[in-house]
């Protein structure tokens, strides 16, 4: 059982670039999350789902949208990429919405140039 | 919103105890979460609060006040593969966390 899975492990990506972040699990859960962490900041919501076909925003999901096409999958795209998008990017999901333990992915190291 | 605060750094001896401090302001509590983070991996989940009090779990404890928005994780007999960042969370009404910025611990032999 593979958990939850991202790709690529890491990018390194000239600004205006359009990049999309891969994400996904094979435990059925029908919540998931983006989060990006920085230095200092800890982990920030960028987009969620509830169930496949529902999307909402976060604390900061300016610059980055994304889809739910099915229950396993929640890819991450940034439209253009600006430096300040450089981060660690973590996918993470859970059974449902309101359950207590978010499972993490490994992240994806962006860096923005 | 949420505003959390937990030390940037603290330091312990293998065998010690070592309490991590994290308060908070929220406009809609709806549970406190510890998650431990080694260096370059992901987050995982340690406990999860939601009443007063303390809740054990092994060599870890986290304790809850709402009234005063403070929680402590407690981690006895530390050993070295304790040495990691503990994440501080809070989720609101809405079901969405928020964490702190993190405490790195490092555990002296």
């Amino acid at each position: 059982i593979a958990g939850i899975t991202q790709a690529p492990t890491s990018q390194i990506l000239a600004a205006g670039r359009r990049m999309t972040l891969r994400c996904t699990q094979d435990m059925r859960h029908n919540a998931m999350y983006w989060y990006r962490q920085d230095l200092g900041l800890g982990l920030r919501l960028i987009h969620y789902s509830n169930t496949a076909g529902t999307t909402g925003k976060g604390e900061v999901p300016d610059g980055y949208s994304v889809s739910r096409a099915n229950t396993d999958d929640f890819p991450l795209t940034l439209a253009s990429a600006v430096p300040s998008q450089t981060s660690v990017y973590f996918c993470a999901s859970s059974p449902g919405f309101s359950y207590n333990e978010q499972f993490f992915g490994p992240g994806t190291r962006l860096t923005v140039l | 919103g949420q505003n959390i605060d937990q030390p940037t750094e603290m330091t312990a001896t293998e065998g010690a105890i070592v309490q991590i401090n994290c308060t908070y302001q929220t406009s809609g509590f709806n549970g406190l979460f510890w998650y431990q983070q080694h260096a370059g991996e992901a987050p995982t989940f340690l406990s999860y609060n939601v009443l007063d009090g303390l809740e054990e779990k092994g060599r870890f404890s986290s304790f809850l006040s709402r009234s005063k928005g403070y929680s402590y994780l407690l981690l006895k007999e530390l050993q070295m593969k304790d040495s990691a960042s503990y994440l501080c969370a809070v989720r609101d009404k809405d079901y969405k966390l928020s964490f702190g910025a993190g405490t790195t611990v490092t555990v002296r032999a």
